[in-house]
């Protein structure tokens, strides 16, 4: 599975929408990226995935660079509860790989501030 | 609307003791995956299971077994509990059908050994 590199932390002003990178520059054609978030003291929570095409839900919004090699979640108004881990993963699905394994870095921890 | 369900929060066993960390999810998944957590470390995967009565090691599974004898029920099992397995332990499950193949996570076990 493709490495991930992201920042070690971020701090946004709340009410400011939240921009994590994350760079995956060997990529496979068939590797989804994926974004999760761990708040204190509770299991991580899966956001968004997505394949080469932007992709946006009730938490967030998922823009993916045409050669694939980076992606940025935006988080469009943070508010204080989104303060958190943010761990983006890349992965295949499907054929062999159809169970969906993922491994976590070390993820960004993003402090949302009043 | 709990969906992966962890039998203990928070747990406190000796040295020596066999234990037992339940998870039963009800959304009818395939895959089921035991992690552990520890500061620095992040999430590691421990074992995983795509079928009842089916499992593979993960990344770290010396000192740990698995069972899954229903396809809602995945148990960790600690045959001789020592305090380096004093850990966050998450369970988590994903489909391996078509559309989303994301992980749902369940609120995790916090071990203590002693």
């Amino acid at each position: 599975d493709a490495k991930t590199t992201q920042p070690t932390s971020m701090d946004c002003a709340e009410g400011r929408a939240a921009n994590l990178p994350c760079n995956h520059s060997t990529i496979s054609g068939n590797e989804y990226v994926y974004w999760y978030r761990q708040i204190h003291s509770q299991g991580p929570q899966y956001i968004i995935h997505g394949l080469k095409n932007n992709e946006t839900n009730e938490m967030a919004s998922l823009i993916i660079t045409e050669d694939r090699k980076s992606s940025t979640l935006i988080l469009p108004h943070a508010t204080l509860r989104d303060t958190a881990v943010y761990y983006c993963i890349v992965r295949a699905t499907g054929g062999s790989s159809n169970t969906g394994k993922l491994i976590f870095g070390q993820g960004t921890t993003l402090q949302v501030k009043p | 609307d709990v969906k992966v369900t962890q039998s203990s929060r928070y747990l406190v066993k000796r040295t020596g003791e066999k234990v037992f960390l339940e998870c039963v999810q009800d959304m009818d998944h395939e895959n089921m995956f035991w992690y552990r957590q520890d500061p620095g470390l992040g999430l590691r995967l421990i074992y995983f299971s795509y079928d009842v009565k089916m499992k593979e090691k993960g990344d770290i599974p010396e000192g740990y077994s698995v069972s899954r004898e229903k396809k809602e029920r995945f148990s960790l099992i600690l045959e001789s509990a020592s305090t380096n397995q004093t850990s966050m332990y998450l369970c988590a499950s994903s489909t391996s059908g078509q559309g989303d193949y994301g992980y749902t996570f369940g609120s995790g076990t916090r071990l203590t050994v002693v």
